[in-house]
């Protein structure tokens, strides 16, 4: 079984089109991120979520809003799809914010092209 | 954001050990130093983190200088599978900060 799974994991799109990006864990952790991969492969937080209460918004765009409906889904809905936002994201965990050091496990990423 | 230095790539032959420096002359007290991984088309993966002394685990060992200025990742023989791109992250010791900030990494290709 996949640990962190997020679908879809190929996804092209219009500009101006809203979409979303569902992904699960089944770590039982308490802690879920996004991340994204731009295009010159640079790695950034987007989110974080611990037992379903935002706690890091990195300066996201409030297109992007993330959705906790429990501690074992972190979904991410983006409005009004720009160009820019065209990279890969990765949905994470992490056993529990508090417990410093713990491993962060990623899922295979959401490759999202927007034309 | 980013508080290490890594060289843009490095090679390596299969079957033989590499070493993968990481430069963080900034780093505080509490920061503890983290290795992930990703391979090609995947996500990061942890490879082993440590905060003062040096630590083995299955898939690596990690040197850390005395001063904790630099440390090197060692893959003591290395595969084909191991080609990816190495980070080397600052991890800070705070509830509301987690969060991993990876810099460019190093690029490693191995040969067969």
């Amino acid at each position: 079984d996949t640990a962190v799974s997020q679908t879809p994991k190929y996804l092209v799109t219009q500009m101006g089109n809203d979409k979303s990006i569902k992904c699960e864990q089944n770590l039982g952790h308490d802690t879920m991120y996004w991340y994204k991969q731009d295009s010159k492969k640079f790695l950034k937080i987007m989110f974080s979520y611990n037992n379903k209460e935002l706690i890091i918004n990195e300066t996201v765009p409030n297109r992007f809003s993330p959705k906790s409906p429990d501690k074992a889904h972190l979904n991410l809905h983006i409005n009004s799809l720009e160009l820019g936002d065209s990279a890969v994201y990765f949905c994470a965990s992490s056993q529990d914010m508090r417990t410093f050091g713990n491993t962060i496990y990623f899922g295979e990423g959401s490759w999202l092209t927007v034309v | 954001d980013a508080k290490t230095t890594q060289p843009n790539s490095m090679e390596s032959n299969e079957e033989e050990p590499v070493h993968l420096p990481c430069n963080h002359s900034t780093i505080s007290g509490t920061d503890y130093i983290h290795w992930y991984r990703q391979l090609p088309s995947q996500g990061p993966e942890y490879v082993i983190h440590g905060l003062t002394s040096n630590v083995n685990n299955r898939m690596a060992s990690l040197a850390i200088a005395e001063d904790r200025k630099s440390s090197t990742l060692i893959l003591h023989r290395a595969t084909l599978r191991d080609a990816a791109v190495y980070y080397c992250i600052l991890r800070f010791l705070s509830y509301n900060t987690d969060k991993l900030i990876f810099g460019t990494g190093t690029r490693l290709q191995v040969f067969p």
